[in-house]
């Protein structure tokens, strides 16, 4: 069965101090491994994509690196406006799914 | 700008009431999908569809219907046999083929139920 689980649920950080959220994932066929964070009320916003084993992205304070099991979004010297869910979703091989994991809810503190 | 629509942004359904939750966009995408998102909770998928009056059910599509009609709208019913309707809705779209195969999403509907 495809499924994706991410890890922790809640992640409370003062502002600086850095950690990192997990996503592991059983994905028939793995065509991507997506990152998107999502603020209160409003749609989900993309983050990355990952491919293959190895891969690893990175965007001001974010970075994401993939394995055969799992991704990591490593968030370093965060501030309180990273404060969001993000959530890690893996494609399907065959046909056009998108698994999307429960998310990881960030509050940075000042 | 290319984008994803969603009407409205706050719905309020009655009991025994069937409402339409809209979705359209400008992105050229022949992949679309509509999920549901409680609190607390990742997002579940509803239906989708990958061409025009084509589609397919998700984990949760007891309760909904959709059509695709046309190539840029997805709209969702949500009808009187779907018990517990209260969530937030997102509409998304991708391409569907090639590397660049993210998931747009537009910025969403919150259904209530009075």
């Amino acid at each position: 069965e495809d499924q994706v689980t991410q890890s922790p649920e809640a992640l409370r950080l003062q502002e600086g101090e850095s950690s990192s959220l997990n996503c592991s994932y059983t994905v028939s066929g793995l065509r991507g491994l997506f990152w998107y964070r999502q603020d209160p009320g409003k749609g989900p916003e993309f983050l990355f994509t990952l491919y293959s084993a190895g891969e690893e992205k990175e965007k001001e304070r974010l970075k994401a690196t993939l394995t055969k099991k799992e991704s990591f979004l490593h968030i370093t010297a965060p501030k309180p406006e990273d404060s969001a869910t993000y959530l890690c979703a893996g494609r399907t091989g065959s046909g056009n799914q998108f698994y999307f994991g429960t998310g990881t809810s960030l509050t940075v503190i000042p | 700008d290319g984008g994803i629509t969603q009407s409205p942004k706050y719905l309020f359904r009655k009991e025994g009431q069937n409402v339409t939750l809209s979705c359209e966009q400008n992105l050229n995408h022949d992949a679309m999908y509509w999920y549901r998102q409680d609190p607390g909770q990742g997002l579940r998928l509803i239906y989708y569809s990958q061409i025009v009056n084509d589609f397919q059910k998700g984990d949760i599509a007891e309760g909904y219907s959709v059509s695709r009609e046309k190539k840029e709208s997805f709209p969702l019913t949500v009808t009187s046999a779907q018990k517990n309707p209260t969530a937030f809705y997102l509409c998304a779209s991708t391409t569907g083929t090639g590397r660049n195969e993210k998931l747009y999403f537009g910025s969403g509907t919150q259904l209530s139920v009075l």
